[in-house]
């Protein structure tokens, strides 16, 4: 089992709807979480980090946490073609004591005109 | 400010040369990082840099060794290329502390032939 797991996609929605992407991690003292968009060819870019139960909103971003179920979400609103990239979830662990992140391969979202 | 700067952005090798990797960060972080991102394998830990003066291996290790210089650089050799290094390196930062979110370099994309 990896230890953060993400559908690989590709992800279709139409513009202006909401996308959905998930992702689930095995550890269960994981500590923080972190959801990073990539463009193709470029770096990852930080897009929020949330590190309490519950929902953290950033414009048109909300990030979704449920340390029960192992379980972190985002959710864009209201959809454009430039949020068409790759959607990275990575987690740090509580036993960790430096900054290092666990990422899951990414889901490939497509926002369709 | 430029945030994480690398060089160079794209390079050539044959199979045997040698090559280092450089990285800076001006955001006064304590901790740095390199990764190697390959289709289908996601971002994998090389080797990372707690703080000034330490280093420690990640996932990847083989084949590649790293020096921080100082706070500002971290840097990655290649002491003898194969082809299975060809990739795309990322170098990243964080502060240290509760608060362990990575920015990231823009890149260097090497081919070993």
């Amino acid at each position: 089992q990896k230890e953060v797991e993400q559908n690989s996609g590709p992800l279709s929605v139409p513009e202006g709807a909401i996308a959905s992407l998930n992702c689930t991690y095995s550890d269960r003292v994981s500590q923080s979480f972190f959801w990073y968009r990539q463009y193709s060819g470029k770096s990852p870019e930080l897009i929020m980090s949330i590190y309490s139960n519950g929902d953290k909103e950033d414009g048109r971003f909300t990030a979704q946490l449920n340390k029960a179920s192992q379980y972190v979400s985002l959710l864009i609103r209201d959809s454009q073609p430039s949020d068409s990239a790759t959607y990275l979830c990575a987690v740090k662990k509580r036993s960790s004591n430096t900054g290092k992140l666990i990422f899951g391969q990414g889901t490939t979202l497509q926002v369709k005109p | 400010n430029a945030g994480v700067t690398q060089t160079p952005k794209f390079q050539v090798l044959k199979t045997g040369q040698s090559m280092t990797l450089q990285c800076a960060q001006d955001m006064n972080h304590n901790s740095m990082y390199w990764y190697r991102q390959d289709p289908g394998m996601g971002l994998r830990l090389i080797y990372y840099s707690a703080s000034e003066g330490t280093t420690d291996k990640g996932e990847v290790p083989n084949g590649y060794n790293v020096s921080r210089l100082n706070k500002r650089e971290f840097s990655l050799r290649l002491e003898s290329a194969a082809p299975s290094q060809t990739s795309v390196y990322f170098c990243a930062s964080s502060v240290a502390g509760e608060v362990y979110e990575q920015y990231f370099g823009p890149g260097t994309r090497l081919t070993v032939t």
